[in-house]
């Protein structure tokens, strides 16, 4: 299979608290974007990062990139409510593959 | 700028019927990608127009799905016969620019349940 996995499958936590999710990826990538997707909503772009970068932040939110390893985390740093829903990874060089996903709970 | 449209938003058929799903791309996107998500499980890639032509469509199960994009705007993915593994929620994308160079924009998706 050309899929990865994603670790945790859920994770719940206190408002105010990071976050911290995992992708491992099988193929040889271009770059790695992130994805969230609240319940019955579509998909929306969060961050994207090149294969020949290690780390790169936008607002609350930090991904780093190993490809040696074959892996990426997404950090959400202060955590709110409005941060739960479903994150995935997607990757590939010639097209998408996405990852298995991580549940966020993010309690008041 | 309107972003990625799906129509209908939710599908409820009998197995064996057909239902025709659409995707409106934004506006200028050569690319436009079909995924789905079955039974919660992982996202899967279908396949991959670009303009009116199919680019990849190695995701695509079977020969129960037909897909289109003529005149290279709109999409349509048709399911004929229906059958109950086919439920799921079904993702259409456009970007730009091909696969992992730049952003896609993904629609709302449609959910079908086939009963």
């Amino acid at each position: 299979s050309q899929q990865g996995e994603e670790d945790p499958q859920a994770l719940s936590i206190q408002e105010g608290e990071n976050a911290t999710m995992n992708c491992s990826y099988k193929t040889s990538i271009n770059n790695l974007q992130w994805y969230r997707q609240n319940s019955g909503r579509g998909l929306v772009h969060l961050i994207l990062i090149r294969s020949n970068e290690r780390e790169k932040h936008s607002g609350r939110l930090r991904v780093t990139l190993d490809t040696s390893k074959k892996s990426s985390s997404l950090l959400i740093t202060a955590s709110r409510a409005a941060d739960t829903a479903s994150y995935f990874c997607a990757w590939g060089f010639n097209k998408f593959y996405f990852g298995s996903g991580t549940k966020l709970n993010v309690k008041p | 700028e309107a972003g990625v449209t799906q129509f209908p938003s939710h599908s409820v058929i009998e197995k064996g019927q057909t239902v025709t799903l659409r995707c409106d791309p934004i506006s200028g996107h050569d690319n436009l990608y079909w995924y789905r998500r079955v039974m919660g499980k992982e996202i899967k890639f279908l396949l991959h127009f670009v303009k009116e032509s199919k680019q990849d469509e190695s995701g695509m199960p079977n020969n129960r799905f037909l897909a289109e994009r003529t005149g290279g705007t709109y999409s349509t993915l048709k399911v004929q016969p229906a059958e109950l593994e086919d439920s799921g929620v079904y993702f259409c994308a456009s970007s730009l620019r091909a696969y992992m160079n730049t952003e896609a924009f993904f629609g709302q998706g449609t959910r079908l349940t086939v009963v």
